[in-house]
């Protein structure tokens, strides 16, 4: 399974766009990239997933170059809501495997 | 049901004492994994079963932990002889078993051994 590596904390002001890079130099050819958000006192929750160029949802957006080694999700307009800790994991596509976690980036939005 | 359920949400064992918590995957999930959390940490992967079968159980620390899910449907997770390092959440997160990471993750259970 492909390392990642992303920054131990951020913090940004809310209505700002937040981007956290990871990066996941072995990422092999079948991998996904995927990100959770996970808030205190709960399980991590899925947010967005892609495997090449840019994915867009109504959380969030995923960029991935082409030479996908990195990643960027962005996070448009942050509120006081969205403090929490956020993951980068690379896996399988086409079959469920166990996700190995890092420790995640600790966003803190001020106000 | 629409997420994913564990019980008890908090227990505190005394230490030496065997616990057993439970975990009620999204009806029709094949896939289901056990992940233990400590305090300012990741999850750390514990086991992964698909349907009844127990098919990785590499991150069990010590044959002091054991898994099941006799029925392919609801787990437990048993710790024999708490330890004060087994005091941790021990988040439950199911899925259809069709790849993509796409889990959905309960609320977990918290441990804490006195």
């Amino acid at each position: 399974l492909a390392k990642t590596t992303q920054p131990i904390s951020m913090d940004s002001y809310e209505g700002q766009e937040v981007n956290i890079t990871c990066s996941h130099n072995n990422i092999a050819t079948n991998d996904y990239i995927t990100w959770y958000q996970q808030f205190p006192s709960q399980g991590p929750r899925f947010i967005i997933q892609g495997y090449k160029t840019k994915v867009t949802n109504e959380v969030a957006s995923l960029f991935i170059p082409a030479d996908r080694k990195s990643s960027t999700l962005s996070l448009p307009r942050v509120s006081l809501s969205d403090t929490a800790v956020y993951y980068c994991l690379v896996g399988p596509g086409n079959r469920d495997d166990k996700i190995i976690f890092g420790k995640g980036t600790r966003l803190h939005i001020l106000p | 049901g629409a997420g994913v359920s564990q019980s008890p949400r908090y227990k505190v064992a005394k230490r030496g004492q065997d616990v057993a918590l439970r975990c009620d995957p999204i009806s029709g999930h094949v896939s289901l994994f056990w992940y233990q959390q400590a305090l300012g940490q990741g999850p750390e992967f514990l086991t992964y079963f698909q349907n009844e079968a127990q098919l990785d159980k590499s991150g069990l620390p010590s044959d002091r932990f054991f898994a099941e899910r006799p029925e392919g449907s609801v787990s437990t997770l048993k710790i024999q002889r708490t330890q004060q390092e087994d005091s941790a959440v021990y988040l439950c997160a199911s899925s259809l078993g069709e790849g993509g990471f796409g889990y959905t993750f309960g609320s977990g259970t918290r441990l804490t051994v006195v």
